[in-house]
């Protein structure tokens, strides 16, 4: 069975600063998608950025980038020039196939970022 | 990106109660899919739904839950008799027709007394 690890509860960063959360996940298939979402405290989940597996470029999104290592299966989140409305948890996610058009989300813990001033 | 609204935004209910969450999209579509967060917790996922059928379910997603799209177009979850324990976010999820990455809806809080 897949399973995400996010090994960090909580991280913090000074303002306009670069933090990395950290995302581990096991899987035996070849082929997937993985996900970094944002969850504010209007508890709304929202997509920062996708990462296919078949590709060896990292995905970037403005100020956020990943780290994919498929062999290591590991796929960190960096955030750039941190902003006050940064300040949410973080999940990581992988997505499985389970039917022929049908996936579902497997989600880690979550890692609480705080942003400070 | 794709929209999503969710009704109620938050639902206070007695413990054994029967209470139904709507998810509407803003265009047609044929997938769809529930997830539950318990507060503090991570996302879970309940079902996956598909063309008036479910295609994939949790081992969370007992004989207490339902899914329908009642009208062609709104997706419902319905919770027969709802517990303490079912006090949580549900969120609906859409995926994008090209690259199947899910949107989720803005959740709808169910507290349970």
């Amino acid at each position: 069975a897949q399973t995400v690890t996010q090994s960090q509860p909580e991280m913090s960063v000074q303002e306009a600063e670069t933090v990395t959360l950290s995302c581990t996940y096991d899987t035996s298939e070849n082929n997937y998608y993985l996900f970094w979402y944002k969850q504010p405290p209007s508890r709304q989940m929202i997509l920062v950025i996708r990462q296919e597996a078949y590709k060896q470029q990292n995905a970037t999104e403005n100020r956020f980038s990943v780290n994919f290592q498929k062999a290591a299966k590991s796929f960190s989140l960096k955030i750039s020039d941190s902003q006050l409305g940064d300040t949410a948890m973080y999940f990581c996610a992988f997505m499985k196939h389970v039917t022929d058009s049908s996936y579902k989300l497997i989600f880690g813990s979550g890692t609480r970022l705080l942003v400070r001033p | 990106e794709p929209e999503v609204t969710q009704t109620p935004s938050h639902q206070v209910t007695q413990m054994g109660q029967e209470v139904i969450l709507r998810c509407v999209p803003i265009s047609n579509h044929l997938y769809f899919y529930w997830y539950r967060q318990i507060l503090g917790q991570k996302v879970e996922f309940l079902v996956s739904f598909y063309n008036n059928e479910i295609s994939e379910k949790s081992e969370i997603f007992d004989d207490q839950f339902s899914v329908e799209r009642p009208d062609g177009s709104n997706f419902t979850l319905k919770i027969r008799s709802t517990k303490l324990e079912d006090s949580a976010m549900y969120f609906c999820a859409r995926p994008d027709r090209i690259t199947d990455t899910q949107y989720f809806g803005p959740g709808t809080r169910l507290t349970v007394l």
